[in-house]
């Protein structure tokens, strides 16, 4: 199975400051199809999981541009650059190159 | 707009059985590959199972194979997943998902179904 590893698991952060979160992965995410299927979920308290990016670095239809998907292979970074109170929950990067899908620990994101 | 709704989820004893669907609307259904993805209290999330559009290609983490079953009803919109031989470990809130075109990870997602396992 792919492991995915986050890091930090949290994260406070001033309003209005950038946030940068990393994920790496065990192996490669490049599917056989030329695809990488890196994604970024953000769960805010109580709520389900909501997909912000695909494929490292395509917001979905509504995310903020705020938000912004970099990297490569094994290494791929989530970054907020004015971070909002709405910002507030937890993010997980998760991949889906090959079943098993796997999921980072997840990131905590606080306001300071 | 497109909606997942849960249900079945509740209390069962382990060693138990419980059936959970996830009913759809606001897409076509049938044109998309499905998936259930688990929470258990505090912790992250675990990918369960998926299947593909036609409902005959599915997939298990190996936690729930050869106990859990996922299947769909094209003609009901509607997914399902039965959960037998049920572990105290298997206690979570159980999403459905849609496979995003784009992204497999799901792009849309239910509220949650509770599930609890316990004597």
């Amino acid at each position: 199975d792919i492991v995915m590893t986050q890091t930090p698991l949290s994260l406070s952060v001033t309003l209005g400051q950038p946030a940068s979160i990393s994920c790496r992965s065990s192996q490669s995410l490049v599917h056989s199809n030329g695809n990488t299927y890196l994604s970024w979920l953000q769960q805010r308290p109580g709520q389900p999981p909501r997909l912000l990016i695909y494929q490292i670095s395509n917001r979905l239809s509504g995310v903020p541009d705020r938000f912004s998907g970099s990297g490569a292979g094994t290494d791929f970074t989530l970054k907020i650059s004015r971070v909002e109170a709405e910002d507030v929950g937890v993010y997980y990067c998760t991949q889906a190159t090959q079943f098993p899908w796997t999921f980072g620990q997840g990131t905590k994101v606080e306001i300071k | 707009e497109v909606q997942l709704l849960e249900t079945g989820g509740g209390l069962v004893q382990p060693g138990g059985s419980l059936s959970l669907s996830c009913a759809a609307s606001g897409f076509t259904f049938s044109s998309y590959a499905m998936a259930w993805v688990r929470q258990a209290a505090g912790k992250g999330l675990e990918w369960v199972s998926s299947l593909n559009a036609g409902g005959d290609e599915t997939y298990y983490a190996d936690s729930v194979k050869g106990r859990f079953t996922i299947s769909r009803d094209n003609s009901k919109n509607t997914m399902f997943l039965q959960m037998n031989s049920l572990r105290d470990e298997d206690t979570a809130i159980y999403y459905c998902g849609r496979h995003g075109s784009g992204s497999f990870t799901p792009d849309y997602w239910g509220q949650g179904s509770l599930v609890t396992v316990s004597s």
